[in-house]
């Protein structure tokens, strides 16, 4: 299966610890995207990069949040001195580069929970 | 801003029945419209999608068509099945957004044999 590959699939972490995440996009795919979903709603947009470029970052993507793409492939969210509030689905997606829109493929999620 | 609003859900149906789910949006310009699918235990998945004003997305038996006058991307499907149980979201991107979405809440539907 080449889709969109994320890990850990659940992590559970006390407050004021830090949480990374890694995402693994389809190759060749230019473009990637990291969403955050809480229980009961829809994914909200967090970041986005071009290849290696972060060109997008959301209001929600607090200062303990960074999010790298080395070498345009695989891409990392850390989150330092997680909070309650932190709890969440983590999701990445990523698409290719062409004239007008291309589909966005979602990787499984990351659970993140924080006590 | 921008924003999607769709009908709350549980939606309870049985087998064969007509199935609409009602989602407006709000946005400056002319933004894409989708449905992403959420089968239990699954990612998100495409499900249609449309780029201009009466365009209309078509899969799997489900359509949907975007209407400017009333900035609406209604989901339609004639006759459901159990398989269709799912949560579906309705979602915009903005023109010039690098294709970022912008998803409504979410509405779950159950279908009964």
């Amino acid at each position: 299966d080449t889709g969109v590959s994320q890990n850990p699939r659940h992590k559970i972490t006390k407050r004021g610890q830090n949480v990374t995440f890694r995402c693994d996009p389809i190759s060749e795919h230019n473009r990637l995207y990291w969403y955050r979903q809480t229980l009961g709603q829809g994914p909200e947009f967090l970041t986005y990069f071009q290849n290696e470029a972060q060109l997008e970052k959301s209001r929600l993507l607090s200062d303990r949040f960074s999010a790298e793409r080395p070498k345009g492939s695989f891409s990392t969210l850390e989150i330092q001195r997680t909070e309650q509030g932190d709890s969440a689905m983590y999701l990445c997606a990523s698409s290719p580069i062409a004239g007008g829109y291309n589909e966005q493929f979602f990787g499984p999620g990351t659970r993140l929970t924080v006590l | 801003g921008n924003s999607v609003t769709q009908m709350e859900g549980p939606v309870t149906l049985s087998e064969e029945a007509f199935l609409t789910i009602n989602c407006t949006y709000t946005a400056t310009g002319y933004p894409s419209l989708f449905w992403y699918v959420q089968y239990p235990g699954e990612g998100l998945q495409l499900l249609l999608k449309a780029t201009k004003a009466d365009d209309k997305g078509s899969n799997k038996g489900f359509e949907a068509t975007y209407r400017k006058e009333t900035t609406s991307f209604h989901l339609e499907k004639g006759s459901v099945q159990v398989s269709d149980s799912a949560v579906y979201f309705c979602a915009l991107s903005p023109l010039g957004s690098w294709g970022k979405l912008q998803f409504g809440a979410g509405t779950q539907v159950v279908v009964t044999p």
